[in-house]
């Protein structure tokens, strides 16, 4: 079946410097859709991107992630960490039917 | 605004007896889902339903039962709980057959079994 992989439980990085959160997974299906949600604490689970085109990056309030179908990853990026982004990020796969399958998440700790 | 509203937000529930977690969407999505987040594990799915009358079981299903009475309500019953089921449930909604709709979750309920 369907896996998602979040290596890192937890990420502390220092306020400014780049985040990087790994993300890779397995499917049979071709056309599967990757997402990454956020989870404030305290808060809903939210949507912050997602992709399904090969090689093409997607954007959305200063975070990116590129889908790489050929190494099955998709990584999430941010040039400059703030201290408003510490949350757990979950890393989701769905292959259709609205079905997703999430990763076990990594909790982000931004410190100043 | 999308919105997904569960009850109670927070239960504490003594072993073997029952409990039911509520969700009411007012999205008019088909597709409602529950969810368990527990720490080393993510969120995995127990539950989901395609519209009202339908259950179908998720990864997780042992222990849980689910209703979904109307398009709006979808409820987890836990008919003989136990300390393994304590957890933060979320129920979610979203859009029928589409692989890249977003899901939409409520705050969740934090159960505790004792």
């Amino acid at each position: 079946g369907d896996s998602v992989t979040q290596t890192e439980g937890l990420v502390t990085l220092t306020e400014g410097l780049p985040v990087m959160l790994n993300c890779t997974y397995q499917t049979i299906y071709s056309n599967a859709f990757l997402f990454w949600y956020v989870h404030y604490l305290n808060e809903s689970p939210w949507l912050l991107l997602r992709s399904s085109t090969d090689n093409k990056r997607t954007e959305h309030q200063g975070f990116h992630a590129t889908l790489h179908k050929s190494s099955s990853s998709f990584h999430l990026q941010k040039s400059s960490a703030q201290l408003s982004d510490s949350a757990l990020y979950y890393c989701a796969l769905s292959e259709g039917y609205n079905k997703l399958t999430f990763g076990k998440g990594t909790v982000l700790l931004v410190s100043p | 605004e999308a919105a997904v509203t569960q009850s109670p937000r927070n239960k504490v529930a003594v072993t073997g007896g029952k409990v039911t977690l509520s969700c009411n969407q007012t999205n008019n999505h088909n597709n409602m889902y529950w969810y368990r987040q527990d720490t080393g594990h993510g969120l995995r799915l127990i539950h989901y339903s395609y519209g009202a009358g339908s259950t179908e079981k998720g990864d997780i299903p042992d222990g849980y039962k689910a209703s979904r009475p109307s398009q709006e309500n979808f409820s987890l019953i836990l008919e003989l709980a136990t300390p393994s089921q304590t957890s933060v449930y979320f129920c979610a909604s979203g859009e029928t057959g589409l692989a890249n709709t977003e899901v939409f979750f409520g705050k969740g309920t934090r159960l505790t079994v004792v």
